[in-house]
């Protein structure tokens, strides 16, 4: 049973176009994450959700949209895509948030590789 | 806002040991560890809460010096299977707990 799924693993896709990735997972956790991994591995935090909810949006451009329908679900929607979006986008969960950060689980990864 | 990792990479023959520093410039609430294999996600070591903490994880441990914002792992007699980017991760004291940032890593090879 994988406690954090992602899907796709891989995402070829041209400029312009609005793709998403999923995230579930079956942890029961109340927070999960997007994290962005670039070329020269800096994992940069993009999105935090407690409990549905949004608590964090460092600076990501508005093309990139989180959508959290239940806890254990943790979706990413980009619009427009540019060359720079190309890196592995990490879905991640742990519990707790206003109360301090467990164990985070990872997914895989989404290698999305705009061309 | 992310912690600061030194060294950038360590090359070390099995059996010799390492440590990967983190420092932050702003009041810490936890420092976590983890370690990122090539083509995988990054996996949990472990994680420190109070100031002073020392935590042990088989031969890899870390300790936590919360007045100088500072964690240290602590990695001896490595083995080959200890190779890969090592992260540590923080969350501030305040308003933004909840928030885990992740330094720029640590790329660990250990060569037989």
């Amino acid at each position: 049973d994988t406690a954090v799924s992602q899907t796709p693993k891989y995402l070829v896709t041209q400029m312009g176009n609005d793709k998403s990735i999923k995230c579930e997972q079956n942890l029961g956790h109340d927070t999960m994450y997007w994290y962005k991994q670039d070329s020269k591995k800096f994992l940069k935090i993009m999105f935090s959700y407690n409990n549905k909810e949004l608590i964090i949006n460092e600076t990501v451009p508005n093309r990139f949209s989180p959508k959290s329908p239940d806890k254990a679900h943790l979706n990413l929607h980009i619009n427009s895509l540019e060359l720079g979006d190309s890196a592995v986008y990490f879905c991640a969960s742990s519990q707790g948030g206003a109360g301090g950060v467990t164990e985070a689980f990872f997914g895989q990864g989404t290698r999305l590789t705009v061309v | 806002q992310q912690p600061v990792q030194s060294p950038q990479a360590v090359i070390l023959r099995e059996g010799e040991d390492a440590v990967i520093n983190c420092s932050s410039s702003k009041a810490l609430y936890s420092v976590h560890w983890y370690r990122q294999k090539h083509g995988e996600a990054p996996v949990f070591l472990m994680i420190l809460l109070k100031g002073g903490e020392q935590k042990g994880h088989e031969k890899i441990s870390a300790s936590f010096n919360e007045k100088k914002q500072q964690s240290s792992l602590y990695l001896t007699a490595s083995q080959l299977s200890y190779s890969g980017t090592y992260f540590c991760g923080t969350e501030y004291r305040g308003s933004t707990l909840g928030r885990l940032y992740f330094g720029r890593g640590t790329q660990l090879t250990v060569w037989p």
